[in-house]
């Protein structure tokens, strides 16, 4: 069955450095990825898709690559904010309508 | 625009009660979702709407039923509730991708 795996383990980074976050995973690779923020409380917002063409997509402080050599995609916050502390889950579809998502990694951004 | 709204925010109910969770949304999109999320494990899908009149199973379906009422609303019932659906639930719309979500409802079962 296809999977979703993010680092478990919560990432502490001092403010200004890059944060990167990790996405593996498994079976075929997928047409898409894409990488929703989770606040606590709230519900996953949307923040990036990247194509299986794409390699490598940016948004203001935001990086995302595609790696479908290593089914792999990892998350960048560049300038890194305390306000960017949050939960970060990566999702992908399965077929049909449905879509899986990984647990989750959280952030923590230091001042 | 009010986006997903799920009501209500927080339930306790006792074993064996039953509950129907709402969820409305107004962006026109024709799939609508509930997943629930515990500590670890991230989203999981119970059921989905493809377009209104649809619905299909996903990956935890037991214990649960959904109607889709119309384009806007999508709603989750438990018959029987249990302790092992203690979670919090996430209702999501989605025209073509990306999903968005509502803020989900807090259901504790005791």
């Amino acid at each position: 069955s296809q999977k979703i795996e993010q680092n478990s383990e919560a990432l502490n980074i001092q403010e200004g450095k890059t944060a990167t976050l990790t996405c593996n995973y498994t079976n075929y690779s997928p047409a898409y990825l894409q990488w929703y923020r989770q606040d606590p409380g709230r519900g996953p917002v949307f923040l990036l898709l990247i194509r299986e063409n794409e390699k490598e997509k940016r948004k203001e402080r935001l990086k995302v690559t595609f790696d479908t050599t290593l089914k792999q995609s990892l998350f960048h916050i560049t300038a890194s904010q305390p306000a960017d502390s949050a939960t970060y889950l990566c999702a992908r579809p399965t077929g049909g309508f449905k879509t899986i998502f990984g647990a989750g990694t959280r952030l923590f951004v230091k001042a | 625009n009010a986006g997903v709204t799920q009501t209500p925010k927080f339930q306790v109910l006792k074993t064996g009660q039953s509950m129907t969770l709402q969820c409305a949304q107004d962006m026109n999109h024709n799939s609508m979702y509930w997943y629930r999320q515990d500590p670890g494990m991230g989203l999981r899908l119970i059921y989905y709407s493809a377009s209104e009149g649809t619905t299909d199973k996903g990956e935890v379906p037991n214990g649960y039923n959904v109607s889709r009422l119309n384009k806007r609303e999508f709603s989750l019932r438990l018959e029987s509730a249990a302790p092992s659906q203690t979670s919090v639930y996430f209702c999501a719309s989605s025209g073509d991708q990306p999903q968005h979500f509502g803020d989900g409802t807090r259901l504790s079962i005791l």
